[in-house]
């Protein structure tokens, strides 16, 4: 299965300010995607970023709140802005091998404050 | 109808006892049911799956017995680990991927 590296682990941020999360694939994937995992809660899936097009936001996530990049096919970007402690979560990286499997980094531990 | 359920939310099971996680499902287009395994400050790793068109599939001490009439699945845990207390989540895919909201297992020495 596919390797991922995300980076940073985990951060605090001031409220206002931005983070961009970073997650670098082992091989080629057409589709990678981005959760959110509040404390003590499941993954909710936050947008579906394909190589070469726009990013596909779930409901409840807009673009200007977490814009995306996919410059290639082993890389992508999840960058949250103008954060608030509302903010404050574990953000993970995924990507599907084939339709079916889904490997996951070990996230980003982010704390607003 | 994109809802995956699963219950209990925490469970403590004394170790060697069996661990039985159980979710439920109504989206009949849902094809392919995986269990993963996450530890605290990791992410998720896919434990075992299953595909509708069998009943039940077993990987050394896990097992996931699948009811397709009833759109339910269980994960087993036999001869349970204080090395397998994590939260363990599980997901059906098929158009869309979606988890269940975990379930957090304690296995005491």
């Amino acid at each position: 299965s596919a390797v991922i590296s995300q980076k940073p682990s985990r951060d605090i941020c001031q409220r206002g300010t931005s983070l961009t999360i970073q997650c670098q694939v082992d091989s080629q994937v057409t589709m990678m995607f981005w959760y959110r995992q509040q404390p003590g809660q499941s993954l909710t899936l936050i947008a579906t970023a394909n190589q070469g097009s726009e990013a596909t936001y779930e409901s409840g996530f807009v673009i200007d709140k977490f814009p995306i990049s996919r410059p290639n096919l082993t890389f992508s970007t999840l960058t949250v802005s103008n954060m608030s402690p509302e903010d404050s979560s574990i953000y993970l990286c995924s990507v599907g091998v084939g339709v079916y499997g889904y490997t996951f980094g070990s996230g980003t531990r982010l704390t607003v404050v | 109808q994109q809802q995956v359920k699963q219950s209990p939310q925490s469970l403590i099971v004394q170790k060697g006892g069996i661990s039985i996680i159980n979710c439920a499902y109504e989206n009949t287009a849902f094809d392919y049911f995986p269990w993963y395994q996450q530890f605290p400050g990791k992410g998720p790793a896919l434990l075992i799956a299953i595909r509708p068109d069998v009943s039940e599939k077993k990987e050394g001490r896990f097992t996931i017995s699948f009811n397709k009439s009833a759109k339910q699945f269980s994960l087993h845990i036999m001869d349970s680990q204080p090395g397998d207390s994590a939260t363990y989540f599980c997901a059906a895919s098929g158009q869309n991927f979606v988890f269940g909201p975990g379930t957090r297992l304690s296995v005491l020495p």
